[in-house]
């Protein structure tokens, strides 16, 4: 199975940029989703195919990277993005979750 | 608008088994996959599998098969997954999801089924 490679935890002051990375244990290609969870909710689609913005996520969400280094952006963070950020790969089955990143407010 | 919705929380016996539902509408229900979500607070989210809502046929992730079944109701638009022989280790939150046309990313989400399995 592919294995995916989150920080924990970061803490980022309001209206500043957080970075996010997933780093997979094999190349993925492009194949790397990212997801929003709030606390007591469901995950929610942020970002798929490494780098494009799912239907009405705002443009201040971002992702880049191929191969097995990748990107999540929050610019500029504001108090609702408090949340664990997932990424997810489909290059190979079964489908695999990095453990998660939450995002904390300094 | 697309949605999700599952059945209720469950609390089974050790041994016995559960059947979750999931409730599609807002768009055709045979032209996507269903795929299901195990989560835990120790293992996070993990991929049990996923149906081919027009054809029946299924994928499963070499860790659930023998623990989860995934069927679907065409007729009413619902997807099924039965968990058999529980132990403590199946109690989590349970989302089915809608894959692509290819098994890829999850685009949206049932609300999830709290299953704990207690004597």
């Amino acid at each position: 199975d592919i294995v995916l490679t989150q920080s924990p935890a970061l803490a980022v002051s309001l209206g500043q940029r957080a970075t996010i990375s997933c780093r997979a244990s094999e190349s993925v290609r492009s194949s790397m989703h990212w997801y929003q969870q709030k606390s007591g909710q469901q995950p929610k689609l942020l970002i798929y195919g490494a780098s494009n913005l799912a239907s009405g996520v705002p443009a201040r969400f971002s992702g880049s990277g191929s191969g097995t280094d990748f990107t999540f952006t929050i610019d500029p963070v504001e108090a609702d993005d408090i949340a664990t950020y997932y990424c997810q790969q489909s290059r190979n089955d079964p489908l695999t979750f990095g453990s998660g990143t939450k995002l904390e407010i300094k | 608008q697309v949605q999700l919705q599952q059945s209720g929380a469950e609390l089974a016996k050790p041994g016995s088994s559960v059947k979750i539902s999931c409730k599609a509408s807002g768009y055709t229900f045979t032209s996507y996959y269903i795929s299901w979500i195990k989560q835990t607070t120790g293992q996070g989210l993990e991929y049990i599998g996923y149906i081919n809502t027009g054809s029946g046929g299924t994928n499963y992730n070499e860790k659930f098969k023998g623990k989860a079944t995934l069927t679907v109701d065409k007729s009413s638009s619902t997807a099924f997954m039965q968990l058999s022989s529980l132990t403590p280790d199946d109690s989590a939150v349970y989302y089915c999801a809608r894959l692509g046309l290819l098994p890829n990313w999850f685009a949206y989400w049932g609300q999830g089924t709290l299953v704990t399995v207690s004597s």
